[in-house]
C-alpha cells in the first residue's frame, strides 16, 4: 500500500540536543511538507520541498533544518536553536502542481523536550 | 497574521442532527479550499474540497459551501454520527498565484453526543 511513514511516533530530547525526524513516502509525490501542531494554533508550515535537492522555508523555519536528497525522503532536524520544540510534527506529501485532493499526511511524531 | 480562521474551537452536536463548522479567510488570492478531519495522535485525512468557481460541493453526508464575497466557507455534516467526533481543519490555497502551499485554520473540535 502506498503511504507516508513518520518515525518515531514518540521522541524525547534533552535540551541542547539536535534530533532528526524521519519522513518517507512511496506515493511518487514530488512535493513534501513539514508542519507543526500546537494546541490552539492549528498546523503551521515549517519547510517544504517541491523537487529533489530544493526546499523552501515555511512560516516558522527558525531552529529547523531539512534535506531532500531523495524523492522519497524529507527528514526534519530540530536543532538546539529551536526555543520551544515540544510539539506534534506532521509530514505530508502531494503531487506537485496541484492541490486537488489535498495532501497525504503521515501519522505524526510527538517530540517532547525533557 | 492568521489568514484562515476557525473562530469556534469546539462544537457539540446531538447524534443525527446537522453539524455546521465555519471558516473565514482574509487572503483574496485563495481559490481552493479543503477540509481535513483529524483524530488524536494521527495525521489529518482529507474530507472534501471546493474550488472558487463553485459555491457548493457535496460528498455523501458532507457538503461544503463557499461564499466568496464574505470570504466564508462552511462544512455541513448530516446526519452527524459518533465517528465524526474529531478535530476539523479548514485549509486554503492560492493555486492561480502558483502558491500551492496549504494554509490551515486553528481547528474546531467536534463532539457528537449519542
Amino acid at each position: 500500500d502506498g503511504g507516508i511513514t513518520q518515525s518515531p511516533k514518540y521522541l524525547f530530547r534533552k535540551e541542547g540536543q539536535n534530533v532528526t525526524l524521519s519522513c518517507e513516502q512511496n506515493l511518487n509525490h514530488d512535493a513534501m511538507y513539514w508542519y507543526r501542531q500546537d494546541p490552539g494554533q492549528g498546523l503551521r508550515l515549517i519547510y517544504y520541498s517541491q523537487i529533489v535537492n530544493d526546499f523552501q522555508k515555511g512560516d516558522i523555519a527558525e531552529g529547523y533544518s531539512v534535506s531532500r536528497e531523495k524523492k522519497e525522503s524529507f527528514p526534519l532536524t530540530v536543532t538546539s536553536a529551536q526555543k520551544n520544540p515540544t510539539a506534534f510534527y506532521l509530514c505530508a506529501s502531494s503531487v506537485s502542481g496541484t492541490v486537488s485532493g489535498g495532501y497525504t499526511f503521515g501519522s505524526g511524531t510527538r517530540l517532547t523536550v525533557v | 497574521d492568521q489568514q484562515v480562521k476557525q473562530n469556534s474551537p469546539s462544537l457539540s452536536v446531538q447524534e443525527g442532527r446537522i453539524s455546521i463548522l465555519n471558516c473565514d479567510y482574509t487572503n483574496s488570492m485563495f481559490d481552493y479550499f479543503l477540509w481535513y478531519k483529524k483524530y488524536p495522535a494521527e495525521g489529518p485525512t482529507f474530507l472534501i474540497s471546493i474550488s472558487s468557481i463553485k459555491d457548493k460541493n457535496e460528498d455523501g453526508r458532507f457538503t461544503v459551501f463557499l461564499n466568496k464575497s464574505a470570504k466564508h466557507l462552511s462544512l455541513h455534516i448530516v446526519p452527524s454520527q459518533p465517528g465524526d467526533s474529531a478535530v476539523y481543519f479548514c485549509a486554503a490555497s492560492g493555486t492561480r498565484s502558483g502558491n500551492e502551499k496549504l494554509t490551515f485554520g486553528t481547528g474546531t473540535r467536534l463532539t457528537i453526543i449519542p
